[in-house]
């Protein structure tokens, strides 16, 4: 089974538009993590942020934040007032104590930001 | 400057000709990993190492081989490169005293095998 889905394969918005990409994720483990990673058309892998199990404030930094849903094992990521520079693949990533921490990734979501 | 390395970035081979990928980190990290990108797929592990001599299979390891002879060194091998192992690879590595999910990785290398 799937540990880590994002759903949405590929999003379009015009710029300025707020823009939200689902995460959900499965696990029993009661010590975990996630994480959001983007990945812009250059291909190198960026790191946003880490949240763990056990801390289910929601972040924001800047333009971007963070829900984080124990109740519906969801993390999702909102950019508010999109911007063309934020166009990437974002991939969202779990980690277990139960896997060694190894890193679980989702298969990513296309973002075009169109001006 | 603190960084992982990989070479090359990009490589276009044919099926059957061995290469390696190299891998180099200079922050003394214990922990290296090797992933690979495919679309709609994610990132899928390889192998991993964490430590010197001490490698482990990841989620799809067949077809690849790796070497941890120093810390800061981990090429990954493909003796009889297929087609179905063109991707893009990653390799990461953790810093020591931190869990192995805080990962630093590489510009990646995109490979073609015709």
């Amino acid at each position: 089974a799937q540990k880590v889905t994002q759903a949405q394969t590929e999003i379009s918005v015009v710029e300025k538009e707020d823009v939200t990409l689902d995460c959900v994720y499965e696990t029993r483990d009661t010590t975990y993590y996630l994480f959001w990673y983007k990945q812009p058309p250059s291909g190198e892998l960026v790191f946003l942020i880490r949240r763990n199990s056990f801390d289910e404030q929601n972040e924001i930094s800047g333009r971007y934040s963070w829900n984080f849903q124990k109740s519906t094992s969801s993390f999702n990521f909102t950019i508010t007032a999109s911007q063309v520079v934020d166009s990437a693949v974002y991939f969202c990533a779990l980690s277990e104590a139960d896997s060694n921490y190894q890193l679980i990734w989702g298969a990513g979501t296309k973002l075009i930001i169109k001006p | 400057e603190a960084q992982v390395t990989q070479n090359p970035r990009y490589l276009i081979t044919v099926t059957g000709k061995k290469l390696t990928v190299t891998c180099s980190q200079n922050m003394n990290h214990e922990y290296m990993s090797w992933y690979r990108q495919d679309p709609g797929l994610g990132l899928r592990q390889i192998y991993y190492s964490m430590n010197v001599e001490v490698t482990d299979k990841g989620d799809v390891p067949e077809g690849y081989k790796v070497s941890r002879k120093e810390k800061r060194n981990f090429p990954l091998i493909l003796e009889s490169p297929s087609p179905n192992q063109t991707s893009l690879y990653f390799c990461a590595s953790s810093s020591p005293g931190l869990r192995v999910d805080e990962q630093f990785f590489g510009p990646g290398t995109r490979l073609t095998v015709l």
